[in-house]
């Protein structure tokens, strides 16, 4: 079954403790990106990743990091989590960027 | 820069009446739209696009038209049903701009029976 699998489900942390989201596809997509949701204001993009070793910023990537080592793996990195980061964490795919994105069932994170 | 607006929820109505869900966008270039819905507790899914104006794009009984001259995308139904309560987000790409997809805020629909 083509899927976007991440994980954990649910985190729960304290402040300034490094975590990892892991995200991985079976898709053979080239395209990955990860999101945030908060309340009114949508999903908003951290970073995107075009292909293997290809990463760029999104539109809120302070306090993330990420990496794209293999194509089906890109794992978002909270080297100190803060408070603010407290949200609903997406990964998603596609083919090319400009196509259909596949989603995971998302990360709800809360930082303590 | 990209933006997209589209009208605040929660919206409620009653089973077989008729949804619109106002989307408009402001591009720099010209932008592929696309439609997303989220059922509670899942990650979005594509519901439908369009990629040049005059498109329809169709989907489960919903449609949006890609308007150009008014920068719009409206989704419409003609008659939900319960199964269609969930949040809907328009968003754009430009294929241009390295690919970004830019979302609304999103647009809780509850449809009562």
């Amino acid at each position: 079954e083509a899927q976007v699998t991440q994980n954990p489900r649910y985190l729960i942390t304290v402040t300034g403790k490094k975590l990892t989201v892991t995200c991985s596809q079976n898709m053979n997509h080239e395209y990955m990106s990860w999101y945030r949701q908060d309340p009114g204001l949508g999903l908003r993009q951290i970073y995107y990743s075009m292909n293997v070793e290809v990463t760029d910023k999104g539109d809120v990537p302070e306090g993330y990091k990420v990496s794209r080592k293999e194509k089906r793996n890109f794992p978002l990195i909270l080297e100190s989590p803060s408070p603010n980061q407290t949200s609903l964490y997406f990964c998603a795919s596609s083919r090319e960027s400009n196509e259909k994105l596949f989603f995971g069932s998302g990360t709800q994170l809360s930082v303590l | 820069g990209d933006s997209v607006t589209q009208m605040e929820g929660p919206v409620t109505l009653s089973e077989e009446a008729f949804l619109t869900i106002n989307c408009t966008y402001t591009a720099t270039g010209y932008p592929s739209l696309f439609w997303y819905v989220q059922y509670p507790g899942e990650g979005l899914q594509l519901l439908l696009k369009a990629t040049k104006a005059d498109d329809k794009g169709s989907n489960k009984g919903f449609e949006a038209t890609y308007r150009k001259e008014t920068t719009s995308f409206h989704l419409e139904k003609g008659s939900v049903q319960v199964s269609d309560s969930a949040v809907y987000f328009c968003a754009l790409t430009i294929k241009a701009a390295g690919n970004k997809l830019t979302f609304g805020g999103g647009t809780r629909v509850l449809v009562k029976p």
